[in-house]
């Protein structure tokens, strides 16, 4: 049971141009959420956050939005880099599990 | 300050037998999280330790075991592999707070089972 959904595996986008990546989960309990980027044969990296008393979170390029009533997450990139080329996982948890449920990822092409 | 570190990066192994790999966090780090990355199934939770102890734990079999030492290196244990062990196993660090709070996660050990 996939509580935490990418359902693009692939995005490709123009430099200079929107990145959006989706994200969609089941739980209710969640309420804390985050993406992570992994380039080949590295670890992936925190990139940015959000609880869920918030809608929207800003950090240079990055930004989440979460929309609690639809069960549904996105990260904008704006402008998309050639360097943002990577793979995408959002992650979930609710904070009396302790664990972070993570999704199966979104491979984001930048082409120039 | 030097990041997280897990060894071996590549291993083939075949049916049946076992594997242990290690992961060493960053310095000052009291936990250690572990992760399977599969295609198609993303990241998904091990357990984790803190203080030698473990305090959360996936969904996996009994073949996946763990444990972490007195400097917080911890090390993860697969018994009688199967196929579908093949996958890349993450470790992350992070301060011992929240599990959801920032984690640093190490490069990887590539698990191939023949």
């Amino acid at each position: 049971d996939q509580q935490v959904k990418q359902n693009s595996p692939s995005l490709s986008v123009q430099e200079g141009r929107i990145s959006i990546l989706n994200c969609d989960y089941t739980n209710s309990m969640f309420d804390y959420f985050l993406w992570y980027k992994k380039y080949p044969a590295e670890g992936p990296t925190f990139l940015i956050s959000i609880s869920s008393i918030k809608d929207k979170n800003e950090d240079g390029r990055f930004t989440v939005f979460l929309n609690k009533s639809a069960k549904h997450l996105s990260l904008h990139i704006v402008p998309s880099q050639p360097g943002d080329s990577a793979v995408y996982f959002c992650a979930a948890s609710a904070r009396n599990t302790d664990k972070l449920i993570f999704g199966t990822g979104t491979r984001l092409q930048v082409f120039p | 300050k030097a990041g997280v570190t897990q060894t071996p990066r590549y291993l083939i192994k075949t049916r049946g037998q076992q594997v242990t790999l290690s992961c060493s966090p960053i310095s000052g780090h009291r936990s250690v999280s572990w992760y399977q990355q599969t295609p198609g199934q993303g990241l998904q939770f091990l357990f984790e330790y803190f203080s030698e102890t473990q305090r959360n734990k996936g969904n996996f079999p009994g073949r996946f075991s763990g444990r972490q030492f007195s400097n917080s290196r911890s090390e993860m244990n697969v018994s009688t592999l199967e196929l579908g062990d093949s996958a890349l196993y993450l470790c992350a660090s992070h301060g011992g707070g929240h599990l959801v709070d920032e984690q640093y996660f190490g490069p990887g050990t590539r698990l191939t089972v023949t």
